[in-house]
């Protein structure tokens, strides 16, 4: 156990449809990252949060949101799904804002139908 | 935006047989970090490089920063099955504030 705990671990669904991936970071970390890693492929980064406020964006979808909230767990809102969007789905923490190491959950697999 | 490369892609070793990945930025970076992701795991994180030609080792894995510090290396000495998985790079730049992971090297160790 990391404890990053990412729920929930596997999501099946439609085109078309939003879910919500949530993240809750280690005791003591201020910072949460989401990474989207794909069949085979790397980690793409998509948003940061640092205390609650938006810190860095990457490759983040118009149709992907988060937010962080005052208790520093943090939501991944995913909506209008498309195929294309199955990929496993990583939360990271950190203790700072820069520098330090990052500690992964253990996914959210999501698979669009 | 930041690149961060790694070759190879894949690399199949018999289990004694020493492995190196590479690690290269297109710009300079202030800091790297390097990554081990079992097969069905997550990424877990193994070290944090930050000054020029710095040289650290842990065991059997020394990480290497350029003295340019643009480029890193991961190298494992006497490969074990427990080595078996992708390690990934993350470079942080000189005016960003989060990681970039470059592609990964896969490792396949042959018992």
């Amino acid at each position: 156990d990391s404890g990053v705990t990412q729920t929930p671990k596997h999501l099946i669904t439609a085109t078309g449809q939003r879910v919500t991936l949530r993240c809750s970071p280690r005791s003591g970390d201020l910072s949460v990252y989401w990474y989207q890693q794909s069949l085979d492929q790397g980690l793409q980064f998509l948003i940061q949060y640092y205390n609650g406020e938006e810190r860095a964006k990457g490759n983040i979808l118009e149709r992907f949101s988060a937010q962080q909230f005052p208790d520093l767990h943090s939501e991944l809102n995913l909506s209008s799904l498309e195929l294309g969007d199955s990929a496993l789905y990583f939360c990271a923490s950190s203790r700072g804002q820069v520098g330090y190491g990052y500690t992964f959950g253990s996914g959210t697999r999501l698979t669009v139908v | 935006g930041q690149q961060v490369m790694q070759i190879p892609q894949y690399q199949h070793v018999q289990e004694g047989e020493d492995f190196t990945t590479y690690c290269n930025s297109s710009t300079t970076l202030s800091n790297i970090q390097w990554y081990k992701q079992r097969p069905g795991g997550h990424p877990v994180f193994l070290i944090q490089l930050v000054k020029s030609g710095e040289v650290k080792k842990q065991k059997r894995l020394t990480f290497q920063f350029g003295e340019a510090k643009k480029n890193s290396s991961l190298h494992i000495t006497a490969t074990q099955t427990t080595d078996v998985g992708t390690y990934f790079c993350a470079g942080l730049g000189d005016t960003g504030n989060q990681f970039y992971f470059g592609t990964g090297t896969s490792l396949t160790v042959i018992p």
